[in-house]
C-alpha cells in the first residue's frame, strides 16, 4: 500500500535561515508523483511544488526546492530564506500512476518561523 | 474569484441531523475531488468526479455519505444522520484531466462540528 511518511511534527526555524522539511514515500509503482502543500490557519491547502517520478532534476519553485532521492524514496522540502508567512503546516502527498488521481498525504509537519 | 469556493466555511449541527456542503471549482477544471481531514492528520480522500461522472470512491464513504456534481459544474456533499466522528474539515479540490502539471487546487474548506 502507499504510504507517505512525514516525521517531523514541528519545526522551529529562524527567520532568512533554510529549513528542510522531510518526507519519505512508500509505493511499488514505477510511475508517480509527488507534491507538497502548505496549509496556513485558514485551512485552505496551496500548492508549492511538484516533482514527477521520471525527473531527472530536482525541482524547484522560487524558495521551494524539492530534494528528490529516488533510490532512498524521500523528497525533502527546502525552503530558502524562511519568512514570517511560512509558518503553517505543510503536506507531503502522493499520487498514484503520476497523473493525477487522487492523492494520498502525510500527516504533516508543522513550521514556526521565529522573528 | 477564480479560486474553488466551499460554502458553509463552518457548520454546526446536533447529532443524527443532516448536512450539505457545497463546492464551486474553477470553471474549466473538469475534475473535482472531496477530501477530509480530521485534527492533526493529512487530507483522506473521499472520491472524485470526471465532469459528472463520480469515477471513484473511497471505502471512508460510508452509505450515509453522498456527492453529487449533476452538471459537471459544483458539487455537493451530504451527510446523513451526522455522527461525532464526522467532525472534520471537508475540503473541495479541483483540477484539469492533463495528466500530470502543477497539482489540484483546493479550496477553503468547510468545518463541520457535531454536537
Amino acid at each position: 500500500a502507499q504510504k507517505i511518511t512525514q516525521t517531523q511534527p514541528g519545526m522551529f526555524v529562524q527567520e532568512k535561515e533554510a529549513v528542510t522539511l522531510d518526507c519519505t514515500y512508500d509505493t511499488s509503482d514505477q510511475s508517480y508523483g509527488l507534491f507538497w502543500y502548505k496549509q496556513p490557519s485558514s485551512g485552505e491547502m496551496i500548492f508549492l511544488i511538484y516533482q514527477g517520478s521520471y525527473d531527472e532534476q530536482n525541482a524547484t519553485e522560487g524558495r521551494y526546492s524539492l530534494n528528490f532521492q529516488k533510490a532512498r524514496k524521500s523528497a525533502n522540502l527546502v525552503i530558502s530564506a524562511s519568512q514570517l508567512g511560512d509558518s503553517a503546516m505543510y503536506f507531503c502527498a502522493m499520487s498514484q500512476g503520476g497523473s493525477q488521481g487522487n492523492l494520498i498525504f502525510g500527516k504533516g509537519t508543522k513550521l514556526s518561523v521565529k522573528p | 474569484d477564480t479560486g474553488v469556493s466551499q460554502n458553509p466555511r463552518h457548520k454546526i449541527t446536533k447529532r443524527g441531523q443532516n448536512v450539505t456542503f457545497r463546492c464551486d471549482p474553477i470553471s474549466e477544471h473538469n475534475r473535482l475531488y472531496w477530501y477530509r481531514q480530521t485534527l492533526g492528520q493529512g487530507p483522506e480522500f473521499l472520491t472524485y468526479f470526471q465532469n459528472e461522472a463520480q469515477l471513484e470512491k473511497s471505502r471512508l464513504l460510508s452509505d450515509r455519505f453522498s456527492a453529487e456534481r449533476p452538471k459537471g459544474s459544483f458539487s455537493t456533499l451530504e451527510i446523513q444522520r451526522t455522527e461525532q466522528g464526522d467532525s472534520a474539515m471537508y475540503l473541495c479540490a479541483s483540477s484539469l484531466d492533463l495528466g500530470v502539471n502543477y497539482g489540484y487546487t483546493f479550496g477553503s474548506g468547510t468545518r463541520l462540528t457535531v454536537v
